[in-house]
């Protein structure tokens, strides 16, 4: 099974920053990497699918990237709903798995 | 906008069965993969198996023995069953479809259900 690894665990900014969350795994996932965003009591929404598409409805300001081990999540400006839990997720190899998750937290 | 609404019993005593129903409203139920996911509290995302319109499923193996997944496509709905449930599997547990149809995008988890909290305990 790929084990995915966030970092950091906590990320403090503040709204206008921009938040960069990382995501590696244990062994090459090609571009099979999503992100989703959590808030508390909802269900996960898909941000970004295949490493740097993103879904339908995500504004621009959510943006991925990466290949093989290393993605990157980018926030270019983190608005006030931003503030949540983002999990990236791989589907290379079955079955499908999630990271620990990277919380984004209001300085 | 398609839908997803489920339901079944939150609460649960070590050892019985956990059933969950997930139905499908506005949209299409054949050419997908049905999934189901968990979250212990406060943990992160575990993915359970899948299951198609035609019945073919995929498990994870670290729960394989315990799960089996039904559909019924005249009510556009799919279901999971885990037996023998102890406090380990107190979650929310969700259902999930593929972002499409195509089955070039299997495993990426676009609609979601609202979540059933799950409790084991005596």
């Amino acid at each position: 099974e790929i084990v995915l690894t966030q970092s950091p665990a906590t990320l403090s900014l503040s709204p206008g920053e921009r938040a960069t969350l990382s995501c590696r795994a244990s062994q090459s996932v090609n571009i099979h990497l999503a992100w989703y965003q959590q808030k508390p009591g909802q269900a996960p929404r898909l941000l970004i699918y295949d490493a740097a598409n993103r879904a339908t409805g995500i504004p621009a300001r959510f943006s991925g990237s990466g290949s093989g081990t290393d993605f990157t999540l980018t926030i270019s400006s983190l608005e006030p709903e931003d503030f949540a839990v983002y999990y990236c997720q791989q589907r290379s190899y079955w079955p499908p798995s999630f990271g620990p998750g990277t919380k984004v937290e209001i300085k | 906008q398609v839908q997803l609404q489920q339901w079944g019993a939150g609460l649960l005593k070590p050892s019985e069965t956990l059933s969950l129903t997930c139905a499908v409203y506005d949209g299409s139920f054949t050419g997908y993969y049905w999934s189901w996911i968990r979250q212990p509290p406060g943990k992160g995302l575990e993915w359970i198996a899948e299951i198609n319109h035609g019945g073919s499923t995929n498990y994870n193996p670290s729960l394989r023995s315990r799960v089996t997944l039904s559909v019924d496509t005249s009510k556009k709905q799919f279901s999971l069953r885990l037996s023998s449930v102890t406090a380990a599997d107190t979650a929310v547990y969700y259902c999930a479809r593929d972002l499409d149809d195509s089955g070039a995008y299997r495993g990426i988890f676009h609609i979601w259900g609202q979540g059933t909290v799950v409790t084991v305990s005596s």
